[in-house]
């Protein structure tokens, strides 16, 4: 019974260059959460997602950032044109339905833009 | 808006000894309350919840108590161990359905030392 898987892992992007970060929700889960760990500080909510919707994108920065969850496949949060300010963990949690009580997160992805 | 204050780290104890880790809370509404520990290298793990006032929750020998009087989540053990080092992030969730996310307090870094 996996949990929420991502990757890669660890990813360093040169500045300009686009980051792709994938994250597989638990089995069964439909509702996929995207949090940024700053260095130094806490999580970030980021957005929220459902198969093939947006939910909730309040956290999103305006510009470079995207996020989706097709119907088949991982969910991606991609970051065009990385900048340095960009370099941190993301992380990403499922849930089975609404309700924070089941919220499960992943190990994380660590960019690295230099 | 919501929010979460946690005592500054980092915190180094011996072990054995009593920890506590404060947090209080801003919120609209009536938030359920986490605590998540981030293992080094790792994802968030759901340490111990509450949902209501006066309602304490435990797991692995911590106890936090949910008190609305005073807004406060404290994380408490009575006799911590070396692998209890990692960092402790207190979180409130607002549920609302279609709108529900976590936002976490800035973290402390706990160290024991045998």
């Amino acid at each position: 019974n996996a949990g929420v898987m991502q990757n890669p892992r660890h990813l360093v992007r040169r500045r300009g260059q686009e980051a792709r970060l994938r994250c597989s929700p638990m089995k069964g889960h439909s509702h996929v959460y995207w949090y940024r760990q700053l260095p130094e500080e806490g999580l970030k909510f980021m957005v929220y997602l459902q198969k093939e919707n947006i939910i909730d994108e309040s956290g999103m920065p305006k510009e470079r950032f995207s996020a989706e969850f097709p119907k088949e496949g991982p969910s991606i949060l991609r970051i065009q044109q990385v900048v340095r300010g960009d370099s941190a963990a993301y992380f990403c949690a499922s849930s089975l339905r609404q309700g924070i009580n089941t919220i499960y997160f992943g190990e994380g992805s660590w960019l690295t833009v230099v | 808006g919501d929010s979460v204050t946690q005592m500054e780290g980092p915190v180094t104890l011996s072990e054995e000894a009593f920890l506590t880790i404060n947090c209080t809370y801003t919120a609209t509404g009536y938030p359920s309350l986490f605590w998540y520990v981030q293992y080094p290298g790792e994802g968030l793990q759901l340490l111990l919840k509450a949902t209501k006032a006066d309602d304490k929750g435990s797991n692995k020998g911590f106890e936090a108590t949910y008190r609305k009087e005073t807004t406060s989540f404290h994380l408490e053990k009575g006799s911590v161990q070396v692998s209890d080092s990692a960092v402790y992030f207190c979180a409130l969730s607002i549920l609302n359905f279609g709108n529900e996310k976590l936002t976490f307090g800035t973290g402390t870094r706990l160290t024991i030392i045998p």
